[in-house]
């Protein structure tokens, strides 16, 4: 799997969007791009993936560079119970078996009043 | 909702005690995965299941084994508890190729 670098921490007022980069410059062809984030004491939280479009749902906007080297989420109108770490990960999907996801050290995300 | 169930939140148990640690979801995924987090060196795999009865070992299998009989339920035994194996416990699962949902984890102590 390629490897994800994110920084280690961000600070985000409340009501302003909430840019988190990441990069993958090793990314190959058919490895998506995954979005969880983790809220102390709970377990990990789906956020949002894609491969190569931008995508949006309910909690979050994707944008991926076109080389896919990098990507950014983006969490519109951050509040305070969005303070958790967020966790880039780069993998490829694999339709014949499960496959394990590598969490690394993600970013952690303050959001303040 | 995808629902992932973990019997209990937290749990202590003795060294050389044997654990079992539940898991259950009611999305029908064919994938179950359980992990270990500890601090520092984040989640790491222990073993998976793609179906029923099948099983496959992750990164730090040693010490554990698992069981799943049935589609929704997929069971983390610890053998013979020991102190190293104090952690928080999550288990995931998954339809094939789609993203996996996480239960809120089991902080587990071995005294």
């Amino acid at each position: 799997d390629a490897k994800t670098t994110q920084p280690p921490s961000m600070d985000c007022a409340e009501g302003r969007a909430a840019n988190l980069p990441c990069n993958h410059s090793t990314i190959s062809g058919n490895e998506y791009v995954y979005w969880y984030r983790q809220i102390h004491s709970q377990g990990p939280q789906y956020i949002i993936h894609g491969l190569k479009n931008n995508e949006t749902n309910e909690m979050a906007s994707l944008i991926i560079t076109e080389d896919r080297k990098s990507s950014t989420l983006i969490l519109p109108h951050a509040t305070l119970r969005d303070t958790a770490v967020y966790y880039c990960i780069v993998r490829s999907r694999n339709s014949n078996s499960g496959y394990a996801l590598n969490f690394g050290k993600g970013t952690s995300l303050l959001v303040t009043p | 909702d995808v629902k992932v169930t973990q019997s209990s939140r937290y749990l202590v148990k003795r060294t050389g005690e044997k654990v079992f640690l539940e898991c259950v979801q009611d999305m029908d995924h064919e994938n179950m995965f359980w992990y270990r987090q500890d601090p520092g060196l984040g989640l790491r795999l222990i073993y998976f299941s793609y179906d029923v009865k099948m099983k496959e070992k992750g990164d730090i299998p040693e010490g554990y084994s698992v069981s799943r009989e049935k589609k929704e339920r997929f069971s983390l035994i610890l053998e013979s508890a020991s102190t190293n194996q104090t952690s928080m416990y999550l288990c995931a699962s998954s339809p094939h190729g789609e993203p996996q949902h996480f239960g809120d984890g089991t902080r587990l102590s071995i005294l």
